[in-house]
């Protein structure tokens, strides 16, 4: 079964220092990877994705994420985190082999960012 | 460009209970998902649609569960009757076509507590 794992329900950062997300996914064939934030009581924001090519992807609010085909992960990363970068984030990919095109999530983790 | 629209953003009802929510996604938009998110997950997919056709409703509880886009815009998603482990917020996402790697939009959700 294809599927997505966010090892860490809780990463906590001080603000200034470099942040990152742990991502990890189990495809058949090329992968197609996201990853969103959600704010409280809002829906879930885009920050970036992964098709093919550079393995460094970059995306919004200065996020970027690095893919690794070998270790079959996709780990989001910032060099300096903010406060309001406190969130919920997701990883998803895209599956194959099936109808439709939906997205397959992990269940989340919890940035807290300290000033 | 306005985004995902939903509403209510909030419902509350007893089990056994009747309702619907509502959709419009961003213009132009040909597909359409109706996803759950029970909390402390990530969001699962119900059903998604291509224009008003059903690309995939495989884990839509089709028993109590019902979608419809009549038109090929807006979308309306119906629980009847509802039951206590339908808690959770329904988001509903867009995307321009239904290729795998095109970037799905999300509304802010509506937030179904079933009592």
């Amino acid at each position: 079964a294809q599927s997505v794992a966010q090892p860490e329900d809780q990463v906590n950062v001080a603000e200034g220092n470099p942040l990152t997300v742990k991502c990890t996914y189990s495809v058949s064939g090329n992968p197609y990877l996201f990853w969103y934030v959600q704010y409280p009581n809002r829906g879930l924001q885009f920050l970036l994705k992964y098709i093919t090519g550079d393995n460094l992807v970059k995306g919004s609010y200065g996020f970027e994420a690095e893919f690794n085909k070998s270790q079959t992960s996709f780990h989001l990363k910032k060099p300096s985190a903010l406060v309001s970068d406190s969130a919920l984030y997701f990883c998803a990919v895209t599956p194959r082999g099936q109808a439709g095109t939906a997205l397959i999530f992990g269940k989340g983790t919890t940035l807290s960012v300290s000033s | 460009e306005a985004g995902v629209a939903q509403s209510p953003r909030y419902k509350i009802i007893e089990k056994r209970q009747s309702v619907a929510f509502w959709c419009n996604p961003i213009s132009g938009h040909a597909t359409l998902y109706w996803y759950q998110q029970i909390l402390g997950q990530g969001p699962k997919l119900l059903i998604q649609f291509q224009n008003n056709g059903v690309v995939d409703d495989s884990q839509l509880p089709k028993d109590r569960f019902s979608a419809e886009r009549l038109k090929g815009v807006d979308s309306t998603l119906k629980i009847q009757p509802a039951k206590l482990e339908d808690s959770a917020v329904y988001l509903c996402a867009s995307s321009s076509t239904s290729g795998s790697t095109d970037t799905q939009y999300f509304g802010p959700g509506t937030r179904l507590t079933v009592l």
